[in-house]
């Protein structure tokens, strides 16, 4: 597949627990972003990497989410000890990492705390 | 502080017509106005952008204009169709956008046949 693909699509969690999301940006994209998208708050910037490092995580809603990319490829958003207001569309992006390069989305991860 | 203002909320428009949304920017070091459209269940996806060196920039049926005096820009949508319905996000930057977009509340536009 040539775009951005994200894993799993769809999440049902309980309040408490943790959770994983997955990111396999474009091939040969350097950077990668994650995004939040809620009725309530719209789409947030969460983080970005360049390469395996990440330079902002000034979006990070709290100490319970974080985020991690090896191998200069695949990302993962950890949400610890979840809520139910981190019910969200969390979207993941990926471009060739210079400015005014566009950025590509894949499809979202739906996360449902109950 | 809200950075970005994205107006109109919603749009209803007849097939044929012009489509209108705009956006205001408090951030004088934005340097680069991209519009994004999102269809449901997708994620969003480039439309067109801008950069200030220019007031306007067409590609097809879709325009941004820009006007740096007053921190505007707009889209337009010529000829509107029900395939464009659809909604639409402002995401100006500094720096190009390298380090994250920050986007507008978003106008979800429907084009009424």
């Amino acid at each position: 597949g040539a775009g951005v693909s994200q894993s799993p699509s769809n999440k049902v969690t309980e309040k408490g627990k943790d959770v994983e999301l997955r990111c396999d940006p474009i091939s040969g994209h350097t950077a990668l972003y994650w995004y939040r998208q809620s009725l309530g708050q719209g789409l947030e910037f969460l983080i970005y990497f360049q390469g395996n490092s990440a330079p902002d995580k000034s979006g990070l809603p709290s100490d319970r989410f974080s985020a991690e990319r090896t191998g200069g490829s695949v990302s993962t958003l950890t949400i610890q000890r979840t809520q139910q207001e981190d019910s969200a569309v969390y979207l993941c992006a990926s471009s060739l990492g210079d400015s005014y390069n566009e950025q590509f989305f894949g499809p979202g991860t739906r996360l449902t705390v109950l | 502080q809200q950075q970005v203002k994205q107006s109109p909320q919603s749009l209803i428009v007849q097939k044929g017509g012009i489509s209108i949304i705009n956006c205001a920017y408090e951030n004088t070091a934005f340097d680069y106005f991209p519009w994004y459209q999102q269809f449901p269940g997708k994620g969003p996806a480039l439309l067109i952008a801008i950069r200030p060196d220019v007031s306007e920039k067409k590609e097809g049926r879709f325009t941004i204009s820009f006007n740096k005096s007053a921190k505007q820009f707009s889209l337009h949508i010529m000829d509107s169709q029900p395939g464009d319905s659809a909604t639409y996000f402002c995401a100006p930057v500094s720096g190009g956008g390298a380090d994250g977009l920050t986007f507008g509340k978003g106008t979800h536009l429907i084009i009424q046949p």
